[in-house]
């Protein structure tokens, strides 16, 4: 496509209850990354893939945060467990290496 | 003027006037990075970028600047415009494994441009 497809665009989830977010990164892009936007703050950044590879996931905060790309294409960031402090954007962005660096327009995750 | 507020930074200017944001950063290693805009419910979208080995990048009616002694850069929008109302932010741009680059955000600011 012609670009980084997010979804849901929106998603409420009772507390304790486990989400699936999506992404269709840009078609030929090799890195995707996962980023966590909290109201008023700039994107954090989540984890990274290289192709399938997960080759940096030192910003998940828990172990209930678990994100995978099988076949180096489509991503999911799944969330288990969920605690209301989950609620935010979780934003996708595409790339090849250090280029052409594109965002989504995010999921906007709220945990009741 | 430029204020402080809870959670952004926030410039008010008029139409037509121009606007300097800054951002400060943290790697001295970093050698490349990106300007971002980002409008309300919308990720956020690529506007200029600038290698370590340059000072100054023009676009359209952008410029940014770059201080590597202190670490800092500026986005400078000339003629602002009511469309121009977002918050923009600075990333720099660190190696990772594999050979790829991570964008690191800034806390970014707030612009609002009254007609």
């Amino acid at each position: 496509g012609a670009g980084v497809s997010q979804s849901p665009r929106y998603k409420v989830a009772k507390r304790g209850q486990d989400v699936a977010l999506r992404c269709d990164p840009i078609s030929g892009h090799v890195s995707l990354f996962w980023y966590q936007q909290a109201l008023g703050q700039g994107p954090e950044f989540l984890t990274y893939f290289q192709n399938e590879a997960q080759l940096d996931k030192s910003g998940l905060p828990s172990d209930r945060f678990f994100a995978e790309r099988p076949e180096g294409s489509v991503s999911t960031l799944k969330i288990q467990r969920t605690q209301q402090e989950d609620s935010a954007v979780y934003l996708c962005a595409s790339s090849i290496f250090d280029r052409d660096y594109t965002f989504g327009s995010g999921t906007r995750l709220t945990v009741v | 003027g430029e204020s402080v507020g809870l959670h952004l930074p926030t410039l008010s200017v008029q139409e037509g006037d121009n606007s300097i944001i800054n951002c400060a950063y943290s790697n001295s290693a970093s050698d490349y990075f990106i300007w971002y805009k980002q409008e309300s419910g919308k990720g956020p979208q690529f506007i200029i970028d600038i290698r370590s080995n340059m000072d100054k990048r023009q676009g359209q009616r952008v410029t940014v600047l770059l201080n590597k002694t202190v670490k800092h850069l500026s986005l400078q929008i000339a003629a602002t415009q009511p469309g121009d109302s977002a918050v923009y932010f600075c990333a720099e741009i660190r190696g990772a494994s594999g050979g790829s680059y991570i964008p690191t955000f800034g806390r970014g600011t707030s612009l609002i441009v009254h007609p």
